[in-house]
């Protein structure tokens, strides 16, 4: 296993469109968390699973935001009817145990024109 | 609300001299620290992680953690043009979810 996988890398999309960006966890992790990060800022946290269980979610993730993890695996996060504030980059981390440390994927470059 | 708290920077240092980053955290119950490295448009990466208050030293890098005064650092020694990167400071309690500050800027400069 070669680390946490992002796809798409990009993804460019018009306003209103819905978007579903997919994270593959380092396969022995059961924390996989979601982020997102905007120019000059940390990474904002949207939503925590521990294996298929979705503990926590962020306020900033509105009701147009959903995220799944389906059998404790993979984990999709979607975003229904982009705004152009939803412009960001989207970071999934895996992590294997309480407290240690969190491996971020690539990210997906989501730009909403 | 829990709060990590960075300076923006840029901190600008010559190449062989120590760079000395610095965050403050909010959340008294934050029991993990992390230090993460993001080159322009790529991912963190990261450096190291410290739980006991102390110092922490792995290769060119020493994290310190002061948990009465709720401040971590980082030390970079003998900075290289290749350190130039945002470091981001990462705090995590019980809930395990890591609050991130904004990052601070590095410039190694030749």
């Amino acid at each position: 296993d070669t680390g946490v996988s992002q796809n798409p890398r990009h993804k460019i999309t018009k306003r209103g469109q819905n978007v579903t960006f997919r994270c593959d966890p380092i396969s022995e992790h059961n924390r996989l968390y979601w982020y997102r990060q905007t120019l000059g800022q940390g990474p904002e946290f949207l939503t925590y699973f521990q294996n298929e269980a979705q503990l926590e979610k962020s306020r900033l993730l509105s009701d147009r935001f959903s995220a799944e993890r389906p059998k404790g695996s993979f984990s999709t996060l979607e975003i229904q009817r982009t705004e152009q504030g939803d412009s960001a980059m989207y970071l999934c981390a895996s992590s294997p145990r309480q407290g240690e440390g969190y491996t971020f994927g690539s990210g997906t470059r989501l730009t909403v024109v | 609300q829990k709060e990590v708290e960075q300076n923006s920077g840029p901190l600008s240092v010559p190449e062989g001299a120590i760079a000395s980053l610095n965050c403050t955290y909010s959340d008294r119950g934050s029991q993990s620290f992390f230090w993460y490295r993001q080159y322009s448009g790529k991912s963190p990466e990261l450096i190291m992680f410290i739980y006991s208050n102390g110092d922490k030293e792995d290769g060119r890098f020493t994290a310190q953690l002061n948990k009465a005064s709720q401040y971590v650092s980082l030390l970079i020694r003998d900075s290289q043009p290749s350190d130039s990167a945002t470091y981001l400071c990462a705090a995590s309690g019980g809930s395990y979810i890591p609050t991130f500050g904004r990052g601070t800027s590095l410039i190694v400069h030749p």
